[in-house]
């Protein structure tokens, strides 16, 4: 069973460049979320989608955009592309979008990341 | 404000020997827990969580971890470590109310020296 799977895996682009990140989750799964992690730094939640919806927005610039697809598949998009945003962009998948209580089923599983470097 | 906080940046231990990693949280209610391992390139794979019920959990790998609601804390551990556990460890905290927007702690980096 395929995992969460991420694309591309390492790209270059310089600033004010668009940059556009593809996810697809694992099959079933219907909520896609995206975090960025800086070099030496933990993951931080930029979206969460659930059924083509926006469940969730972390505190990230406008320039930050992401939609989820018919076939729960996502997109992130990153307008005007400035040097801090160079990261390891992570997706993760889950089968809803909210944790259930006491459940082990409903949780995150990441992608191995697509790694932007703006220069 | 919810907050993660792992007070260690970098830990050495010899093969074999015991390991503990600290993780304390700030957060409004009772929070769901986790332990994210990261290999170098990798994504996060998810160690063990914490709910409800039971504050000892067991994970995968030989892990473990305790929650203790007084210290605000859900330190992970594991009796013999081996070399194949050197990594960067990530605790996470999570709550029904906010989906899949995760807290996540700046991360442990674990040695392994033979």
């Amino acid at each position: 069973d395929a995992g969460v799977t991420q694309s591309p895996t390492h790209l270059i682009k310089t600033r004010g460049q668009h940059v556009t990140l593809r996810c697809s989750p694992i099959s079933g799964h219907k909520s896609v979320s995206w975090y960025q992690q800086v070099l030496g730094q933990g993951p931080q939640f930029i979206f969460q989608y659930y059924e083509k919806e926006e469940r969730g927005r972390g505190n990230f610039p406008d320039r930050f955009s992401a939609r989820q697809f018919p076939n729960y598949s996502s997109e992130l998009n990153v307008n005007a592309l400035l040097l801090g945003d160079s990261a390891l962009y992570l997706c993760a998948s889950s089968w809803d979008g909210q944790l259930l209580l006491s459940s082990g089923a409903n949780v995150l599983t990441f992608g191995a990341g697509s790694r932007l470097t703006v220069l | 404000a919810q907050s993660v906080t792992q007070p260690d940046i970098h830990i050495t231990v010899s093969e074999g020997a015991s390991l503990e990693l600290r993780c304390n949280y700030s957060y409004g209610a009772t929070p769901y827990l986790f332990w994210y391992v990261q290999s170098p390139g990798q994504g996060l794979q998810l160690l063990l969580k914490y709910f409800s019920g039971d504050t000892l959990v067991q994970g995968i790998k030989g892990f473990e971890a305790e929650f203790k609601r007084s210290q605000s804390s859900f330190n992970l551990r594991k009796p013999s470590v081996h070399w194949s556990d050197a990594a960067e460890y990530f605790c996470a905290v999570g709550h029904a109310n906010t989906g899949n927007q995760f807290y996540f702690g700046t991360g442990t980096s674990l040695t392994v020296i033979p």
